[in-house]
């Protein structure tokens, strides 16, 4: 199957700075990415959908100036958490559908933020 | 809008019985439901999808999973469950378009012990 990638893969931060997660598509190209949030023992919750060429759609709640999404190429989507506090700290998912129809979607392997 | 519902945060089973985790759906049209794994500092792992077709879909380590349109239910199930099979699942749907994010239900965690 496809291959999302995600780096890093844990990361500490000290609060105020900026972290920024990748998250690759291996071997298929992808208009569309999302990126999720999870909170330990909870689910995960749709923070962003980025799209490749223009703006990212955010859920309602989430604020796009902290959570700042490229979608440079069609295969590299960026997070970067700007100025982040220890509120922030979580597991952070993203996925990519394959293209078509029928399409699947494959789960990068999470990135761990801590925030101090 | 579409929404997932898994009833139980929690499902002990002992080795070697058989696991049903619960999942119910709502959704405006034809669903695709899915079934992920998450084991602990873990990503998500394909489980198994029902697109079309038989209302019996198997999928990866033995598991599989009963459409059920009349219930809109999805659970899954395993005949004989291991102790490897303890993680966190999570039912998820989606609409027909395939570039649209998938909803998650809040997961059930299962045990299965020794």
């Amino acid at each position: 199957g496809a291959v999302v990638s995600q780096h890093p893969s844990w990361v500490i931060c000290k609060s105020g700075t900026s972290v920024k997660i990748e998250c690759r598509s291996l071997d298929f190209q992808a208009t569309t990415m999302f990126w999720y949030r999870q909170f330990p023992k909870q689910s995960l919750m749709l923070m962003a959908t980025s799209n490749e060429g223009s703006k990212a759609t955010y859920e309602q709640g989430v604020e796009k100036d902290k959570f700042l999404i490229n979608h440079a190429s069609l295969t590299l989507s960026t997070l970067t958490v700007t100025s982040a506090h220890p509120e922030d700290s979580s597991f952070y998912i993203c996925s990519a559908p394959t293209s078509g129809r029928r399409t699947e979607q494959y789960f990068g392997p999470g990135t761990r933020l801590t925030v101090t | 809008a579409q929404s997932v519902a898994q009833p139980e945060d929690q499902v002990n089973v002992a080795e070697g019985n058989p696991l049903t985790v619960k999942c119910t759906y709502s959704v405006s049209g034809n669903p695709y439901l899915f079934w992920y794994v998450q084991y602990p500092n873990r990503g998500l792992q394909f489980l198994l999808k029902y697109i079309t077709g038989d209302n019996l879909v198997k999928g990866s380590y033995g598991f599989e999973a009963e459409f059920n349109k009349s219930q809109t239910s999805f659970h899954l199930k395993k005949p004989s469950a291991l102790v490897s099979d303890s993680a966190l699942y999570f039912c998820a749907v989606r609409d027909i378009s395939g570039n649209t994010p998938l909803v998650f239900g809040k997961g059930t965690r299962l045990s299965v012990i020794a």
